[in-house]
């Protein structure tokens, strides 16, 4: 089985400051991993994906994460935020025919 | 193109009473997922279908929870009767690739409170 976790529940962060949200996961098989948006209200959106091939992969919004197979990690990065960033964001993980787990958030504050 | 449709938005009902949640999914879509989202935590899949079939309900507590996706296009998921602990949103998700590789499309998702 796989895990997620995402070890800050709360980002505050100033606009226009770059941020990392963390994610490291845990799995005995190799990995497809994800990160997805949650705007107040709404649904989850898709972020970006690493499923193979290139470990920097770059996503919608400006995000991009970077998948590192030693440290079992896949940050979130984004250079330059925007108040309308101010979301949660999960990180999920899953293994071929196995189903999405999704760690437990990290809510982003982005004030001016 | 329209995204996942769910109804009804908000839900508030007494512990031991029934209710049941609506998804319309993207057209097109074979497999539809159900989603339970218990506050401060991420979701938790209930219920995966493939068309019209069951392909994984594992987790779904099948002593008060059931879902069915007749003619494998609208999906309803009912709990009877309802906890405490049910309290949560539920997100109905939609794709058009079966397993993970495909994007899975969410819709708002219905808030459910019991009291």
């Amino acid at each position: 089985a796989q895990s997620v976790t995402q070890l800050d529940s709360q980002v505050p962060v100033f606009e226009e400051a770059p941020v990392e949200l963390r994610c490291n996961y845990s799995s005995s098989v190799s990995v497809y991993l994800f990160w997805y948006v949650q705007y107040p209200n709404q649904g989850l959106q898709l972020l970006l994906k690493y499923l193979s091939g290139s470990t920097l992969v770059k996503g919608i919004n400006g995000f991009e994460a970077e998948f590192n197979k030693s440290q079992t990690s896949f940050h979130l990065r984004k250079p330059s935020v925007h108040i309308s960033d101010t979301a949660e964001y999960f990180c999920a993980v899953s293994a071929p025919a196995s189903k999405l787990t999704f760690g437990t958030g990290t809510r982003l504050q982005v004030t001016l | 193109e329209a995204g996942v449709a769910q109804s009804p938005r908000y839900k508030i009902i007494e512990k031991r009473q029934s209710v049941a949640f609506w998804c319309n999914p993207i057209s097109g879509h074979a497999t539809l997922y159900w989603y339970q989202q218990i506050l401060g935590q991420g979701p938790k899949l209930l219920i995966q279908f493939q068309n019209n079939g069951v392909v994984d309900d594992s987790q779904l507590p099948k002593d008060r929870f059931s879902a069915e996706r007749l003619k494998g296009v609208d999906s309803t998921l009912k709990i009877q009767p309802a906890k405490l602990e049910d309290s949560a949103v539920y997100l109905c998700a939609s794709s058009n690739v079966r397993g993970q590789l495909g994007e899975q499309y969410f819709g708002p998702g219905t808030r459910l409170t019991v009291t």
